[in-house]
């Protein structure tokens, strides 16, 4: 069983190209959620999605979007990187999206953009 | 405006004693409240929660407390040990399909 997977575990970036960072989950959950972490500001969040077919801006989306095409997949993008956006990005999903559902977190992209 | 504040970036505390992690909020709303802990180079993982309608919650070496009064909760692990050295998150949220807020964690080392 694998929960939660990211893709790749790391990347170095140049400003102003286009990347997608990739979650699956195969926990058939219905809610997913994309989160930044950077030193002394914690886990921030980016993206989330409560079921499949719909999304919703979390606290900082801007300069990220993302899909929910179906259950398992919830892609982010990057249109055009720049430095700010260095981070580690971690995906989360949970069962249904209420508050009180626990949220399972993958291991992270390490995101660097010069 | 941060609305969920954890004030202590570090902690120290010899193994065996008690560790307290402090964390509050602003928001009088919020009425779910969490704990996640994350190792280096991993994801955070679930800890313990609590909701409003209580003040105390207990899981093994871990209970939290919430004082509503005072929006200010606390999680203590006792006895500490090395294994718990770690980043401990709080998270707060309003009832319903609400995003939690997190606070910008306080790193833990508990020393042998």
């Amino acid at each position: 069983i694998a929960g939660i997977t990211q893709a790749p575990t790391s990347q170095i970036l140049a400003a102003g190209r286009r990347m997608t960072l990739r979650c699956t989950q195969d926990m058939r959950h219905n809610a997913m959620y994309w989160y930044r972490q950077d030193l002394g500001l914690g886990l921030r969040l980016i993206h989330y999605s409560n079921t499949a077919g719909t999304t919703g801006k979390g606290e900082v989306p801007d300069g990220y979007s993302v899909s929910r095409a179906n259950t398992d997949d919830f892609p982010l993008t990057l249109a055009s990187a720049v430095p700010s956006q260095t981070s580690v990005y971690f995906c989360a999903s949970s069962d249904s999206g209420e508050a009180i559902d626990t949220q399972y977190f993958g291991p992270g992209t390490r995101l660097t953009v010069l | 405006d941060q609305q969920v504040k954890q004030n202590s970036p570090s902690l120290s505390v010899q193994e065996g004693r008690i560790s307290i992690l402090n964390c509050d909020y602003t928001n009088s709303m919020f009425d779910y409240f969490l704990w996640y802990k994350k190792y280096p180079a991993e994801g955070p993982t679930f800890l313990i929660s609590i909701s409003s309608i209580k003040d105390k919650n207990e899981d093994g070496r871990f209970t939290v407390f919430l004082n509503k009064s005072a929006k200010h909760l606390s999680l203590h692990i006792v006895p500490s040990q090395p294994g718990d050295s770690a980043v401990y998150f709080c998270a707060a949220s309003l009832s319903g399909n609400t995003p939690l807020v997190f606070g910008k964690g306080t790193r833990l080392s508990v020393i042998a």
